[in-house]
């Protein structure tokens, strides 16, 4: 099986900041790679797939790139509707996702 | 637009069985990966398996291979879940979730509201 590895667990941020969320994956997935957003007691909403293809809809704060087995989620200027919890999620086999990382308030 | 509505809350005893749906308006039925991910309280989101109504032959997570069965009925665009011999363990959210399929692998586009699932004696 493949797994997937986020880094940190937590990042504490403030409105405006850049943000990055690192995804590992244990050996290459070339780029089937989606990330998604949870807010509490909601599903997880679509942000990116194939590592770096926004949605639609998705606002272009929202960025990812990577290949092979390192892949990023970066947020250019975090506004306050972007506190959250964020999942990468593999698809070279199935479907393997990363423990999450929490975005909350500094 | 594509909605998928599951069915509701239920409290189950250890050792029972669940049957969870999942009922897809909007968009096409057929070509796309009925998925199942779960998530327990507080933790991440776990795969489960899936089922693609075109092809048939469903998929599972090694780790529920033999207590898990994934369905779909074209005629009602309706898929199900079901899951055997409940364990505490089992308490966790249960969502569907639409997903796009790329030869064995899927990431999921649209999401039910999902469907918390108590496993308590």
């Amino acid at each position: 099986d493949i797994q997937m590895t986020q880094s940190p667990s937590t990042l504490s941020a403030s409105v405006g900041d850049r943000v990055t969320i690192t995804c590992r994956a244990s050996q290459s997935i070339s780029t089937w790679l989606a990330w998604y957003q949870q807010k509490p007691g909601k599903a997880p909403k679509l942000l990116i797939y194939k590592a770096s293809t926004l949605e639609g809809g998705v606002p272009s704060r929202f960025g990812g790139s990577g290949s092979g087995t390192e892949f990023t989620l970066t947020i250019s200027s975090l506004q306050a509707d972007d506190f959250a919890t964020y999942y990468c999620q593999q698809y070279h086999s199935y479907a393997t996702f990363g423990q999450g990382t929490k975005v909350d308030i500094k | 637009q594509v909605h998928l509505e599951q069915s509701g809350a239920e409290v189950k005893k250890p050792g029972s069985s669940l049957k969870v749906s999942c009922k897809v308006s909007g968009g096409t039925f057929s070509s796309y990966a009925l998925s199942w991910v779960r998530q327990a309280p507080g933790q991440g989101l776990e795969w489960m398996g899936g089922v693609i109504p075109a092809l048939g032959t469903p998929d599972y997570a090694q780790k529920f291979q033999g207590r898990i069965t994934v369905s779909a009925d074209e005629s009602t665009r309706t898929a199900y879940m079901e899951l055997s011999s409940l364990q505490t363990e089992d308490t966790a959210i249960y969502y569907c979730a639409r997903g796009r399929w790329l030869q064995v692998g899927f990431f999921f586009d649209f999401w039910g509201q999902g469907s918390l699932i108590t496993v308590s004696s």
